[in-house]
């Protein structure tokens, strides 16, 4: 199956500081990036869409200001946690697909662990 | 919100079959049925897919009623190393139909 990455698996960060994490598909070109957020002993929440080149969709109640998303390329997108707080602390998953194709397999990144001071 | 109903848990003995239901009575013909499974503290690995045949692949088999209405991921010989949380998931094609959406999904507990 298709590769993709996330960087850094992990991170811990202060109170009103801002984290950036990358997601990349290694060994396709993902026209379409997922970005999920999971809490502890809960499901994943879909957090937004982001489409190569294009701005992103943002769930309902998702502030997009507050998470940026870029998309600049077919193998990367950014989520980056702006003035993050406690309550940010959670287990960021991305996921890449390409809808080019009949087939549009999501695939699923390991994860980033951010905790917040 | 999720379009299917799960059992919260389950237990199975290692070396026996898991079998892992799913009610998704409000389907419509367009929509596929998705199995993915995270084990602890990981992303979601994809499992199976189908639309009304019943499929296997190397991981998995899923039977899928006639009516579509529910569906059955069986795990042939589990083992320690499928101790995970198992998602059903309806999916449509195209657009937000696409997305994932992810319900609590059942968390399997495979015993030695």
């Amino acid at each position: 199956g298709a590769v993709v990455s996330q960087h850094p698996s992990w991170v811990i960060c202060k109170s009103g500081t801002s984290v950036k994490i990358e997601c990349r598909s290694l060994d396709f070109q993902a026209t379409t990036m997922f970005w999920y957020r999971q809490f502890p002993k809960q499901s994943l929440m879909l957090m937004a869409t982001s489409n190569e080149g294009s701005k992103a969709t943002y769930e309902q109640g998702v502030e997009k200001d507050k998470f940026l998303i870029n998309h600049a390329s077919l193998t990367l997108s950014t989520l980056t946690v702006t003035s993050a707080h406690p309550e940010d602390s959670s287990f960021y998953i991305c996921s890449a697909t390409d809808l080019r194709g009949n087939y549009n397999e999501q695939f699923f990144g390991p994860g980033t662990r951010l905790t917040v001071l | 919100d999720a379009k299917t109903t799960q059992p919260t848990s389950m237990d199975c003995a290692e070396g026996r079959a898991a079998n892992l239901p799913c009610n998704h009575s409000t389907i419509s013909g367009n929509e596929y049925v998705y199995w993915y499974r995270q084990i602890h503290s990981q992303g979601p690995q994809y499992i199976i897919h189908g639309l009304k045949n019943n499929e296997t692949n190397e991981m998995a088999s899923l039977i899928i009623t006639e009516d579509r209405k529910s569906s059955t991921l069986i795990l042939p010989h589990a083992t320690l190393r499928d101790t995970a949380v198992y998602y059903c998931i309806v999916r449509g094609r195209g657009g937000s139909q696409g997305n994932l959406i992810f319900g609590k999904g059942t968390k399997l507990s495979v015993k030695p």
